[in-house]
C-alpha cells in the first residue's frame, strides 16, 4: 500500500540549533509538500517540490529549507530553530499539483523547541 | 486573495446526532472543494471531493454540498458515531497549478 513516511516522530530542539525533519514516500507520485499544523491555523503551506533537486516556495517559507534529493525524500530543514516553529509538521505528496488532485500525508512529526 | 473560512472551531454531539460544518470560501477560479478529516495521531486524510460539475459528494455516510451562489461548502452526517470523532477541514483546491488551501479546522468530539 501507498504510503508517506516521516521520521522522526517527535523532537525536541533547543533555540539556535538545527533539525531535519525527513519524508519518504513510495507513491511514486511526483509533488510532495511540507506543511505545519498549529491550533487556530489548521495547515499551512511551508515548501512543496514538483521534481528532485527542486524546491518551491509556499504560503509561509520564512525560517525553512527544503531539500529534494530523490523522488522519494523530501526533507525540512530549519537552520535555526526558534520557539514560533513549535507544531506539528506533515509531509504529504500527489500525484498532480492542483484542485483535482488528492493529497496523502504522513502521521506527522512533532517538534517542540525549548 | 483565495481562502477558505471554517467559523466552527469546536462541536460536541452525541452519538445518533446530526452533524452539520459549515464552510465559505473565496475565490475567482471555479474551484474543488474538498472535506479532509484527521483522526487523532493521524495525518489528514481525504474524506471527499466536491466539483463544479457535480456539486454534491457522498462517502462513508457524510455528504458534502456547495452552493456557488453563497460560495459555502457544508457537510453533514445524519447520525454521528463516537467512532467519528476527529477534526474536519474544509479545503479548496484552485487552478491547475496551485497547492490546495485549508481552512482553520473543525474539532468534532462525539460522546458515547
Amino acid at each position: 500500500e501507498a504510503a508517506v513516511t516521516q521520521s522522526p516522530r517527535s523532537k525536541v530542539a533547543v533555540t539556535g540549533g538545527k533539525v531535519t525533519l525527513s519524508c519518504h514516500q513510495t507513491n511514486n507520485h511526483d509533488y510532495m509538500y511540507w506543511y505545519r499544523q498549529d491550533t487556530g491555523h489548521g495547515l499551512r503551506l511551508i515548501h512543496y517540490s514538483y521534481v528532485a533537486d527542486s524546491t518551491e516556495k509556499g504560503d509561509i517559507p520564512d525560517g525553512y529549507k527544503a531539500s529534494r534529493p530523490s523522488q522519494e525524500n523530501f526533507s525540512l530543514i530549519l537552520e535555526l530553530a526558534s520557539l514560533s516553529q513549535t507544531a506539528v509538521y506533515f509531509c504529504a505528496s500527489s500525484e498532480q499539483l492542483g484542485r483535482q488532485n488528492t493529497l496523502y500525508f504522513g502521521a506527522g512529526t512533532r517538534l517542540s523547541v525549548l | 486573495g483565495d481562502s477558505v473560512t471554517q467559523m466552527q472551531g469546536q462541536v460536541t454531539l452525541s452519538e445518533d446526532d446530526f452533524l452539520f460544518i459549515n464552510c465559505t470560501y473565496s475565490t475567482t477560479w471555479y474551484p474543488t472543494l474538498f472535506w479532509y478529516v484527521q483522526y487523532p495521531g493521524e495525518g489528514p486524510q481525504l474524506l471527499l471531493k466536491v466539483t463544479t460539475a457535480n456539486n454534491k459528494g457522498i462517502s462513508r455516510g457524510f455528504e458534502a454540498t456547495y452552493d456557488k451562489r453563497t460560495t459555502s461548502f457544508h457537510l453533514q452526517k445524519a447520525s454521528v458515531q463516537e467512532s467519528d470523532s476527529a477534526v474536519y477541514y474544509c479545503v479548496l483546491g484552485e487552478g491547475f497549478a496551485s497547492a490546495l488551501t485549508f481552512g482553520s479546522g473543525t474539532k468534532v468530539i462525539v460522546l458515547p
